[in-house]
This record gives C-alpha cells, structure tokens and sequence, in this order.
C-alpha cells in the first residue's frame, strides 16, 4: 500500500525565513501531488498542485519542487509570517484522479 | 454561505448510539468525500461518492455507512457508535479549479466524541 510521510514534529522558525517542508512516499508513483494548509478547527485549504512531469511549481511566496525519483516533494514558504503558521498536508493522487492519499502533516510555527 | 456545509459541527454521544453526520455542498461537483482526521494520523478515506448510484469504500469503511442523497448531498453514519471512532470528521468534494486540476474543498468538519 502507498505510505506518506511527512515530519510530524513542529517546524519553528524565525519570521523572514523560509520554512521547508518535506513529503516523501514510497510505492506507487503519483500523478501528481497537492499541498493543503490546515489551521486550527478548520477544513484543509488547497495550495498548490505540481504534475509528476513537473519539477517546480511557484505561486507568490510558495513553491513546490516533486522529484519522482527520490520520491519526494519539498514545500517551501519564503519570508515567513506569523501568519503562515498552520499545519502544512501533502496529498497524492496513486488512481488516476480517483481519490487522494494524505500524509500526516506537519505543523508549522513562524515566530515574530 | 460556505461550499461545502457540515452539520453537527460538534455532537457528543453514548456508546451503541446511532449517529448520522451530513453534509451539502453549492460547487455543483459529481465527486464526494467522507474523511476522518486524528491526530498524528492525517486524514483517512472512508467512503467517496462519485455520483448518486456510485458508493465506494475507502480505506477505513468499516462501522460506517453513507447515502447520496442527491448531488448536493452525502451524509456519514455510524450505525452504532464506539469510543474509537470519537474523531474529527470532514466532507470533500472534488473539482476542477481554472487550471484544470482536481482539488478537494472541504467542510469545516464535525468533531465527534462517542463516550
């Protein structure tokens, strides 16, 4: 069965840092991966979606990298705010659109 | 009004209580989910619906049920409800954004405590 993985302890970093976050999987190779944000007693958000032929995805301070040979996905939020404090899922796609596989998450603190 | 709507957000109950979680949504999507997140543990299917005669179980199925109502709506049930499934649950439902790609939009979640 597919596995996700991603660090369940809290990141903390300095505001005006970039914060890096890591997704790995094993198995099956993903059509594609999807970053979610989570905060507190809310529903996750969608962020951002990167292809398996697609190596880099960026939007404003976000950006994605997917390297299917290593398996991994790195998730990056560049100068850091308090704001982007949240905890931070990966989701892959192993069917063909038919459903998503989710990591546990990783909670991230930006301090001021 | 939010997309994707959930109602109980919050319900306490008994051990052996049947218990019916619902959900709505406005996106007009085929595609629907049933998700439970607990901690440490993300988030884990439980059924999808990809149109009103389509149910599929997911990956924990197992004490639960669900019903398609209609496109707009699928609702979760526990027929009899046990303390291991005191979790946060979540309805999805699936989409195109502008881009093309399928995404999920979520509810807000009904947080359920079996005692």
């Amino acid at each position: 069965s597919q596995k996700i993985e991603q660090n369940s302890e809290a990141l903390n970093i300095q505001e005006g840092k970039t914060a890096t976050l890591t997704c790995n999987y094993t198995n099956y190779s993903p059509a594609y991966l999807q970053w979610y944000r989570q905060d507190p007693g809310r529903g996750p958000v969608f962020l951002l979606l990167i292809r398996e032929n697609e190596k880099e995805k960026r939007k404003e301070r976000l950006k994605v990298t997917f390297d299917t040979t290593l398996k991994q996905s790195l998730f990056h939020i560049t100068a850091s705010q308090p704001a982007d404090s949240a905890t931070y899922l990966c989701a892959l796609d192993f069917n063909a659109g038919n459903m998503l596989t989710f990591g546990g998450g990783t909670r991230l603190m930006v301090k001021p | 009004d939010a997309d994707v709507t959930q109602t109980p957000r919050n319900r306490i109950t008994k051990t052996g209580k049947r218990i019916m979680l619902e959900c709505s949504q406005t996106k007009g999507h085929d595609r629907m989910y049933w998700y439970r997140q607990d901690p440490g543990l993300g988030l884990r299917l439980i059924y999808y619906s990809f149109d009103v005669k389509d149910i599929n179980k997911g990956e924990i199925s197992d004490g639960y049920s669900v019903s398609r109502q209609a496109q707009a709506k699928f609702s979760l049930s526990l027929e009899s409800a046990i303390p291991n499934q005191t979790a946060l649950y979540f309805c999805a439902t699936r989409g195109p954004t502008n881009s093309g790609a399928n995404v999920l939009t979520f509810g807000a979640g009904s947080r359920l405590t079996v005692l």
